[in-house]
């Protein structure tokens, strides 16, 4: 079974600043695709950026960057620019082709101090 | 479209009771996903369904959780008999199949057993 490991329970980050969430995953598929989702204290999972494993390039959605190190399994969340609305919850996830099934880590609460 | 709805956003009930939630997915969506999230933890899948038909069941899926997608639109999870362990928020999210990015989440339903 895939494992998706989020090494950081939580983080302090002064607004403005960039912020680098880790996330590592353990896998034998040969195409999955890795997920960060944000969950503020509504409750919604909110989807932010997607990597395919076979995409040559890593995502980037705005302030959101995906540094995705496939050799090392490593999907860490790059977030630029920090502002005091990115404080919330974030999960990394991962899904094989082929299965529907997203498998979530166990998150990273952020705090941007201002 | 507003999204993915649930309903309710919050339900209390007493040990043993049985509860019913309601999910409506994007219109166009034609899967739709349960997922469970007890305090600390990221979400895990529960089922999915690609429209009326319930393809795949998570083992957490006890005997006790039924759900269902009568004509491919909404969706229901019924917990009969709940336990205190049944406690936990109950997400809901649905994609179009073939797509490879993140799914869309409600802001999911929070059971407490008392």
């Amino acid at each position: 079974a895939q494992k998706i490991t989020q090494t950081q329970p939580g983080m302090f980050v002064q607004e403005k600043e960039a912020v680098t969430l880790d996330c590592t995953y353990d896998t034998s598929d040969p195409s999955y695709g890795l997920f960060w989702y944000k969950q503020p204290s509504s409750g919604e999972m909110i989807f932010l950026i997607y990597q395919g494993s076979y995409d040559q390039q890593n995502a980037t959605e705005g302030r959101y960057s995906l540094n995705f190190q496939k050799a090392r399994k490593s999907a860490n969340l790059v977030i630029s620019a920090s502002q005091l609305g990115d404080s919330a919850m974030y999960f990394c996830a991962y899904r094989s082709f082929g299965n529907e099934k997203l498998t979530f880590g166990t998150g990273t609460r952020l705090t941007i101090i201002p | 479209d507003t999204g993915v709805s649930q309903d309710p956003r919050h339900k209390i009930t007493k040990r043993g009771q049985n509860v019913t939630f309601r999910c409506d997915p994007i219109s166009e969506h034609n899967r739709l996903y349960w997922y469970r999230q007890t305090l600390g933890q990221g979400p895990e899948f529960l089922t999915y369904f690609q429209n009326e038909a319930q393809l795949e069941k998570s083992r957490l899926l006890s005997d006790r959780f039924s759900a269902e997608r009568p004509k491919g639109s909404f969706s229901t999870l019924e917990i009969q008999r709940t336990e205190q362990g049944d406690s936990a928020m109950y997400l809901c999210a649905s994609s179009f199949a073939g797509q490879n990015y993140g799914y869309t989440f409600g802001s999911g339903t929070r059971l407490t057993v008392v």
